[in-house]
């Protein structure tokens, strides 16, 4: 079974650039999260999504950050305008239901670096 | 104050050794607790969940004390293989929200 899908893996841009994320979760998985991990750092969450529905976007810093679910399958994650303190993985993961036991399967990440 | 805490470690072993570590979370409403594993530059991926009256998994063992919120973890006849960062996952039941540590990281020398 295919895992968590994301991309790209790198992204090196110029602050002030928009930049875009896509995943892909496990198919049959109704709840996806994007965190975000600086280096040194656990994840941190950035939205919760429940189907299409946004359940927890409180994190999201909303003045430049925007996120998506269409049809609550797949989700893009888009920064605009970028700035310095955006470089970090920005981490898709998704769940069957919320809560699952806990168990949130990754996507490998989007490395990003904003210069 | 963050509200899952973790000693960063590096706690350096040799192979063979015993390693423990703690985790404290601030929020005593918490409700469900994990360990999860994040090798260099890869995703974090679940090892363990930790139950109220501790369990093990094969090598490794998970204590959650609740009076004095923290849960533990320790690793046993450690392997090189077991080198990784160890994260401390809590979860509120009212919204399933998981909350991370920083992670500790711990390296089993030859």
């Amino acid at each position: 079974e295919a895992g968590v899908v994301q991309s790209p893996r790198y992204k090196i841009i110029e602050k002030k650039q928009p930049v875009a994320f896509w995943c892909n979760p496990i198919s049959g998985h109704n709840t996806l999260y994007w965190y975000r991990q600086n280096l040194g750092q656990g994840p941190e969450l950035l939205i919760r999504y429940e189907n299409e529905e946004a359940v927890d976007d409180s994190q999201l810093p909303k003045d430049r950050f925007s996120a998506e679910r269409l049809k609550g399958v797949d989700s893009t994650l888009k920064i605009q305008p970028a700035e310095l303190g955006d470089s970090a993985v920005y981490l898709c993961a998704s769940s069957f239901v919320a809560g699952a036991g806990g168990e949130l399967f990754f996507g490998e990440g989007s490395r990003l670096t904003v210069l | 104050r963050k509200e899952v805490e973790q000693d960063p470690g590096p706690f350096n072993v040799p192979e063979g050794a015993t390693v423990a570590f703690n985790c404290t979370y601030s929020n005593s409403a918490s409700q469900s607790f994990f360990w999860y594993r994040q090798d260099c530059r890869k995703e974090p991926k679940l090892l363990m969940s930790v139950y109220s009256s501790g369990n093990e998994d094969g090598r490794f063992t998970a204590q959650l004390n609740r009076a004095s919120q923290y849960i533990s973890l320790l690793i046993r006849d450690s392997k090189l293989s077991d080198s990784a960062t160890y994260l401390c996952v809590v979860s509120r039941s009212n919204d399933y929200k998981l909350s991370f540590g920083a992670g500790t990281t711990v390296t089993v020398r030859a």
